[in-house]
């Protein structure tokens, strides 16, 4: 059973170009959490979703961050017209449940978004 | 606000010696879980402690929950290099999350062989 998954691990932008970032959950998994590290800190909470729905988006920022988790494919965090201080580690994280019931999220390895 | 303030922020110690680190939290909880993070990687889920337990062990590892207090501590006991890491907890905020986990800032933890 494979681990949930990210891609790219690396990923450079210019500032004012997108990035797109994927996240296929571990098989079996409905949820999908995205999370942001920004250097020397913890992880921040942006999105919730499950399957074609979002349910809790109050931790992305208001302009430039979307994110989506299609009927089929990866779920997927887009960030437009990047900015230097978008640059930081993106992790995905899904769960088999409602993780408020006690159930643990697993995480896939991040993306390292650098902005130049 | 955030909350899951870990404590201390960096932890030296030799092989073979136990390390503690402490995690303060603000709201109610359901559950608190203990993650670790290698350099430049990913988070591994450690252990997962419900609000209505106390004490948790899993290995060389012992968590305890004191919801009167809003904290929670991680023993690693004989530890060992490959035990150098950072160590996060994480709270699920209790009723009404929506399931998303609030992070601590962390405790780096650096085992000298």
């Amino acid at each position: 059973n494979a681990g949930v998954m990210q891609n790219p691990r690396h990923l450079v932008r210019r500032r004012g170009q997108e990035a797109r970032l994927r996240c296929s959950p571990m098989k079996g998994h409905s949820h999908v959490y995205w999370y942001r590290q920004l250097p020397e800190e913890g992880l921040k909470f942006m999105v919730y979703l499950q399957k074609e729905n979002i349910i809790d988006e109050s931790g992305m920022p208001k302009e430039r961050f979307s994110a989506e988790f299609p009927k089929e494919g990866p779920s997927i965090l887009r960030i437009q017209q990047v900015v230097r201080g978008d640059s930081a580690a993106y992790f995905c994280a899904s769960s088999p449940f409602l993780s408020g019931q006690g159930y643990e999220q697993y995480f896939g390895p991040g993306t390292r978004l650098t902005v130049t | 606000s955030q909350q899951g303030e870990e404590d201390p922020q960096a932890l030296s110690i030799q092989e073979g010696e136990n390390a503690t680190m402490n995690c303060s939290y603000k709201t109610s909880i359901n559950n608190l879980q203990w993650y670790r993070q290698n350099s430049g990687r990913g988070l591994v889920h450690l252990i997962l402690i419900r609000s209505n337990e106390r004490e948790k062990h899993s290995g060389r590892l012992r968590v305890t929950l004191d919801t009167s207090k809003k904290s929670s501590s991680l023993l690693i006991t004989a530890s060992r290099a490959a035990d150098t890491a950072s160590y996060f907890c994480a709270t699920d905020g209790g009723s009404g999350n929506t399931g998303k986990l609030i992070f601590g800032q962390g405790t780096t933890l650096q085992v000298k062989p």
